[in-house]
């Protein structure tokens, strides 16, 4: 079965810094999501990722899908307490199968 | 449009009872799935309905149902609870195309005693 695993598990920075969270895939990934989470409290969807190569970006956060389709990257700019959460790695498993896999999360805390 | 929502929001019970929540996808969405997230497992797959039918269903055991209505309206029941099941169980919805992005509800916080 697929396994997602993120790093790091956690990070603390000083608010304006700018940070990188991974996801590694021990498959190839077909679809490839990008979730934040405030604790308690359900997923909200950022980013979709489907081809090698893509870039997507929203505000200040960016999420980019290797060529090879096994790792994708987050990165915020200049962050802010609000991007403060959970950062989930969420993957479809291919084929017909619509159960999404999930990488264990990236807790971020920023500072003021 | 209306989001996903799961209710009740909060939910305690005792051990050996069983509990039913509740999931409302959005509308258009006839894909619900439901998953268990505890500090120790993180976000874990229990199954997944289309057109009141059950496609995948993850490694939980059987005391974990499902079921799906006409209106794609689903609930999940567990039976016989235990400790262990306490968790934050959330519902997420997709539309028909594959390789959509799920949309998830606040999800239901339950708590065994």
């Amino acid at each position: 079965s697929q396994e997602l695993e993120q790093s790091p598990q956690s990070l603390i920075v000083q608010e304006g810094k700018n940070l990188t969270i991974n996801c590694t895939s021990s498959k190839t990934l077909y679809g490839l999501y990008w979730y934040k989470q405030k604790y308690g409290e359900g997923l909200i969807f950022l980013m979709m990722l489907q081809k090698g190569g893509e870039e997507k970006s929203h505000e200040k956060i960016t999420a980019k899908l290797d060529e090879k389709k096994q790792q994708s990257s987050l990165h915020i700019t200049a962050s802010q307490p609000s991007h403060a959460g959970i950062y989930l790695c969420g993957a479809d498993s291919g084929g017909s199968n619509y159960k999404l896999t999930f990488g264990k999360g990236t807790l971020l805390t920023v500072n003021p | 449009k209306a989001g996903v929502t799961q209710t009740p929001r909060y939910l305690i019970k005792t051990r050996g009872q069983q509990v039913t929540l509740s999931c409302s996808p959005i509308s258009g969405h006839r894909s619900v799935s439901w998953y268990q997230q505890t500090p120790g497992q993180g976000l874990q797959f229990l199954f997944e309905y289309f057109s009141e039918t059950q496609r995948n269903k993850g490694n939980f055991p059987g005391r974990f149902s499902g079921r799906q209505f006409s209106n794609s309206r689903s609930e999940m029941n567990v039976s016989t609870l235990e400790l262990g099941d306490s968790a934050l169980y959330l519902c997420a919805s997709r539309g028909q195309v594959m390789n959509t992005e799920a949309f998830f509800g606040q999800g239901t916080r339950l708590t065994v005693v």
